[in-house]
């Protein structure tokens, strides 16, 4: 099945840095989601982006499929942005099924 | 809007029983999955159906199964229980194709 590899595995900054997280994949998708997952287990939606580019507040992500890649950039990070952040991906013919990394775990401190 | 909803949201089992855990989706949602999630993992797909029918598995024993009933909700259920079944449960639904929303799991803890 499809690879997803995420890094840095683990990331610590003080609020207010900025950062980059990065998503490899194996072969080609048809469906890419970044989540962030609260420390009470709930998976937030943060972008759909199979492809392209996307910006939410402080947040924004890049997909480059054709390479096979996604970047999620944090801004101005802030306590709250702590957790793990997964990327998901979806093969056409998966059933439909979402192939999770290990995700970035991002600690922010005061 | 009620996003997807989970129940129950903890519970704790033995080795051997069985455990049954529904996921109400999004309105208008047709398709519901199925994830396990175990501590300092991703979650792994373990099932998927739309209208009704299984679309898709993952590589789980026979002991897991699920269902989806007209109104779109979905039983995962497990079958003789094992230490290793001990995990955080999430279902996901979606309108088509496209982006999938979870609900907020549950935990299963087996002793």
């Amino acid at each position: 099945g499809i690879q997803v590899e995420q890094s840095p595995p683990d990331l610590i900054l003080q609020e207010g840095a900025n950062s980059t997280l990065r998503c490899n994949f194996s072969d080609s998708v048809n469906n890419l989601q970044w989540f962030h997952q609260n420390p009470w287990g709930q998976l937030i939606n943060l972008f759909y982006i199979p492809s392209g580019t996307k910006q939410n507040g402080r947040l924004s992500a890049t997909t480059v499929a054709t390479e096979r890649y996604s970047l999620l950039y944090i801004s101005s990070s802030q306590t709250t942005d702590s957790g793990v952040y997964f990327c998901a991906v979806e093969q056409g013919n998966s059933g439909y099924a979402l192939n999770f990394g290990k995700g970035t775990s991002l600690l922010v401190t005061p | 809007d009620a996003g997807v909803t989970q129940s129950p949201t903890h519970l704790i089992k033995t080795r051997g029983q069985h455990v049954t855990l529904r996921c109400s989706p999004i309105s208008g949602h047709k398709s519901v999955s199925w994830y396990q999630q175990v501590l300092g993992q991703g979650p792994q797909f373990i099932f998927q159906y739309y209208e009704k029918e299984e679309r898709g598995r993952g590589n789980f024993p026979d002991r897991f199964s699920a269902r989806q009933f007209p109104n779109y909700s979905s039983e995962l259920n497990v079958n003789a229980l094992l230490l290793g079944d001990s995990a955080l449960y999430l279902c996901a639904s979606r309108y088509n194709t496209g982006e999938l929303f979870f609900g907020e799991g549950s935990r299963l803890t087996v002793l």
